[in-house]
Parts: structure tokens; sequence; C-alpha cells
């Protein structure tokens, strides 16, 4: 089984920059995507293969990846943004889905 | 407007079966893989299997040899047949849309519970 290794949560001052990491050894020959969940809610895409933003995405959010870890950032922390995060990534034969730890972005 | 509506889900039996469905509207269902993605109770996404178009499988080594996943492009739908169900499955199902590598639309889940 492969892993993506997210950190479990971060707290951030609104206005502030978070950037949640995530880490696996297929990463520099798989895109990699990033989810947004807030509480009873099904996830929503926020950045799709390493940096691309899908439209209705706000400009804040930006995604990048380099060697085996791939970087959500969120510039410009909003409370709207309070949400637990997921990176999503493949195997290396693009066979098999898998979701990141998750990290749990809270902010004060 | 993309709408994925999943049903099917509730409780069962250790060992139990049950079959989840997922009904699609707003895009031409044939065209685009769909997934079955599921969360346990307060943890994290898991991907469960997918489906090609044309009816190719892949599932995830969780529920490999349980689970199949099917669909019918007449009826816009896709299915998940879960059998030899444990503790383990208890959780929401989501239906997504595959596109480019990830998943661009997701339903708002069907909950599966296994317990005596």
């Amino acid at each position: 089984s492969y892993e993506l290794t997210q950190p479990p949560s971060m707290s951030v001052s609104p206005g502030q920059t978070a950037r949640i990491t995530c880490s696996g050894d297929n990463l520099p020959n798989q895109y990699a995507y990033w989810y947004q969940q807030k509480p009873g809610q099904a996830p929503v895409r926020v950045i799709y293969q390493d940096s691309k933003r899908p439209s209705g995405i706000p400009a804040r959010f930006s995604g990048s990846s380099s060697g085996t870890t791939a970087t959500l950032t969120i510039s410009g922390v909003q409370a709207e943004d309070e949400a637990d995060y997921y990176c999503q990534s493949a195997d290396s034969s693009a066979t098999y889905f898998f979701f990141g730890t998750g990290t749990k972005v809270t902010v004060l | 407007q993309v709408w994925l509506v999943e049903s099917g889900g509730g409780l069962v039996k250790p060992g139990g079966s049950l079959r989840l469905s997922c009904a699609a509207s707003g895009f031409t269902f044939s065209d685009y893989y769909m997934d079955w993605i599921r969360q346990a109770p307060g943890k994290g996404l898991e991907w469960v299997a997918y489906i090609s178009g044309t009816g190719t499988a892949i599932y995830a080594d969780s529920v490999k040899g349980r689970f199949t996943i099917s669909r019918d492009n007449a009826r816009n739908s896709v299915y998940l047949q879960m059998n030899s169900l444990g503790g383990e499955d208890t959780g929401l199902y989501y239906c997504a849309r595959d596109h480019l590598g990830g998943f661009d639309y997701w339903g708002r889940g069907t909950l599966v519970t296994v317990s005596s």
C-alpha cells in the first residue's frame, strides 16, 4: 500500500498563509490533488494536477509540487477556510488512488 | 449542473450484503470513469473502486474479492455490490466523477453501518 503523509493539524490566524504538505514517494511521477471538506459536507476539489485551480475556487488557493512533497498554500486565510484538507494521488502505475492522512486547519 | 445522488445505505449485520446506487445527471455519463470513496466515522477518505466507461473495474486491496462495482450507462447509474461486510466497512460512501486523475464532483454520500 502507498502512503501519503500530511500533518494532522495546523492553526493559522486570519490573513496569514497556511501551507499544508503532502509527502509521498510517487509524487515525482504522479500528480497531486487537494480537497477541502467541511463538517457534514462532501469534499470539494480545490487543486488538480499539482497546481491547477478549478473554476469557482478562490485565487488564494494554490498548489505546487517538488520532489516527493506537494504543497497546498492558502494565502490570506479566511475564517471560512477552516476545514479538513486531503491530498490525493496515485501509485506508480497510475492504477490505484490514495488519499493523504488529512490535515485539520483551524483559523484562530 | 452535475448531480450525483447515492442511495442504498443502511444497517446490515456482519457478513451481510448491501448494494449501493449512484444516479448521475448533468453530463455524458458514459464518457467518464466513476468511483466510490468511503469515509469511516471521524476518519479520513479511502478510495474504494473505479469503473471505466466501458466497464473495466479496479478495486482497493481492502475490498478486492468482496465488492463489485458496475454501471448502467443507459440509466446513468453506477453501483457498488458489497458482500461479506465487516465493521471496518462502516462509513459514509461517496460516489464521485473521475476527471483528469482526480474527483471533480461528489455526491452527498450514503451511510453504511455494519453492526449486529
